[in-house]
């Protein structure tokens, strides 16, 4: 499967400020998502990133809160903006569709970027 | 909406034991059945998924069933180890929406 990072790792951020988190992957996909699982909870869409055209967006998310770009194939940002400490999470990238590889409906996260917001 | 619940929520089997997790989705025209593993502070990982067009699969010591009639799938994992402890999800695709819900998740807990 491919091999996907994300940067930071983790992050403690003060109120009112934003965080931009990237997601990397090493062969080109067809889909990229970015989720949110809260301590002990199952895993929450936020949005899909689309190339080359805006995110499209879960209910509950809205795009001046969560900004997503998608410049290419292999590479998404996920901002999180004027935090509060409600949004305190672990925030997962994930991709779907190795061109490549061939594959489809087969989705695979990154490590996560866990934040914590004061 | 579309929904996937999943039971239990928590399961505590001894080693060696076999453990099985299950999920009814809402769906009726979805045809894709993934299941993810997550040991504490890592990510989710897939460990096997199921077709529509297939009744079961197995991977050596895991395997899946689906019931397309009664819209329920699930996980069963023999001879467990200690190392099989971690929270499982199941997912369902939407037919509709092309994304995967996911159900609640189940924490195993194998005994030594």
């Amino acid at each position: 499967s491919a091999v996907i990072s994300q940067k930071p790792s983790r992050d403690i951020c003060q109120r009112g400020t934003s965080l931009t988190i990237q997601c990397q992957v090493d062969s080109q996909v067809t889909m990229m998502f970015w989720y949110r699982q809260q301590p002990g909870q199952s895993l929450t869409l936020i949005a899909t990133a689309n190339q080359g055209s805006e995110a499209t967006y879960e209910s509950g998310f809205v795009i001046d809160k969560f900004p997503i770009s998608r410049p290419n194939l292999t590479f998404s940002t996920l901002t999180v903006s004027n935090m509060s400490p409600e949004d305190s999470s672990i925030y997962l990238c994930s991709v779907e569709g190795d061109i490549v590889a061939g594959s489809y409906n087969e989705q695979f996260f990154g490590p996560g970027t866990r934040l914590t917001v004061l | 909406g579309e929904n996937v619940e999943q039971h239990p929520s928590t399961l505590s089997v001894q080693e060696g034991d076999s453990a099985v997790i299950k999920c009814t989705y809402s769906d009726s025209a979805s045809n894709y059945f993934p299941w993810y593993k997550q040991e504490l502070g890592k990510r989710p990982q897939l460990i096997i998924d199921i077709r529509s067009n297939v009744g079961e699969k197995k991977d050596q010591r895991i395997a899946v069933t689906l019931n397309k009639t009664a819209k329920h799938f699930s996980l069963h994992i023999t001879e467990t180890q200690p190392e099989d402890s971690a929270v499982y999800f199941c997912a369902a695709l939407s037919s509709n929406t092309g994304k995967l819900i996911f159900g609640q998740g189940t924490t195993l807990q194998v005994k030594p």
